[in-house]
């Protein structure tokens, strides 16, 4: 049962455009979500976080927001550079520090 | 701190042996998982100990599969009789109070 979903395996994008990469969960008693980076042969990176009790969270070129409502997430790179090529995974946790994991979404960044 | 560390980073073995891996989390935290990434499954949790004690581990997939952490900074997963559908990266991961998690490097595991 995959309580959070990740509908696109993949996003190309130019540098210096935005990256939009979506996520959605079922499970209600989610309350905080987060998003990890992954470079091939490492360990995921966490990268930015948000609350439930927020909509939104910036941190530098990275954006989450978060929509309770329709039990959906996004994050925005704005702008996109070559580095930010890796695989992007949503989490979410309720209120132990479990963490449910996404598919991952691939993301490449052309020059 | 150089972060939680997992070894060995390649195991290859051959199905019907005892594999053995190994976590140092961060110093300091209270938390440590145990995670599994496969193609067909994504990463799934394992199990999870807090203050070393086992908490959950309804995620462990198999009776061949058991975990200990004896003290503060050192975890094993272990696997026996290792069987070819175990072949997956298996990744540790601590944090204190905060579901921010610390990942290590992870063990790749190839079972023959």
């Amino acid at each position: 049962d995959q309580q959070v979903k990740q509908n696109s395996p993949s996003l190309s994008v130019q540098e210096g455009r935005i990256s939009i990469l979506n996520c959605d969960y079922t499970n209600s008693m989610f309350d905080y979500f987060l998003w990890y980076k992954k470079y091939p042969a490492e360990g995921p990176t966490f990268l930015i976080s948000i609350s439930s009790i927020k909509d939104k969270n910036e941190d530098g070129r990275f954006t989450v927001f978060l929509n309770k409502s329709a039990k959906h997430l996004s994050l925005h790179i704005v702008p996109s550079q070559p580095g930010d090529s890796a695989v992007y995974f949503c989490a979410a946790a309720s209120n132990d520090y479990k963490l449910s994991f996404g598919a991952g979404t691939t993301v490449t960044v052309r020059a | 701190d150089a972060g939680v560390i997992q070894s060995p980073r390649h195991e290859v073995t051959e199905m019907g042996q005892e594999v053995t891996l190994r976590c140092k989390p961060i110093s300091g935290h209270d938390y440590l998982f145990w995670y599994r990434q496969t193609m067909m499954r994504g990463l799934e949790l394992l199990i999870y100990f807090n203050n070393n004690v086992p908490i959950d581990d309804s995620g462990m997939p198999e009776d061949r599969f058991s975990a200990k952490m004896p003290n503060a900074s050192f975890s094993t997963l272990k696997i026996q009789p290792s069987e070819p559908r175990d072949s997956a990266v298996y990744f540790c991961a601590s944090t204190t109070q905060n579901p921010e998690a610390f990942f290590g490097q992870g063990t790749r595991l190839t079972v023959v």
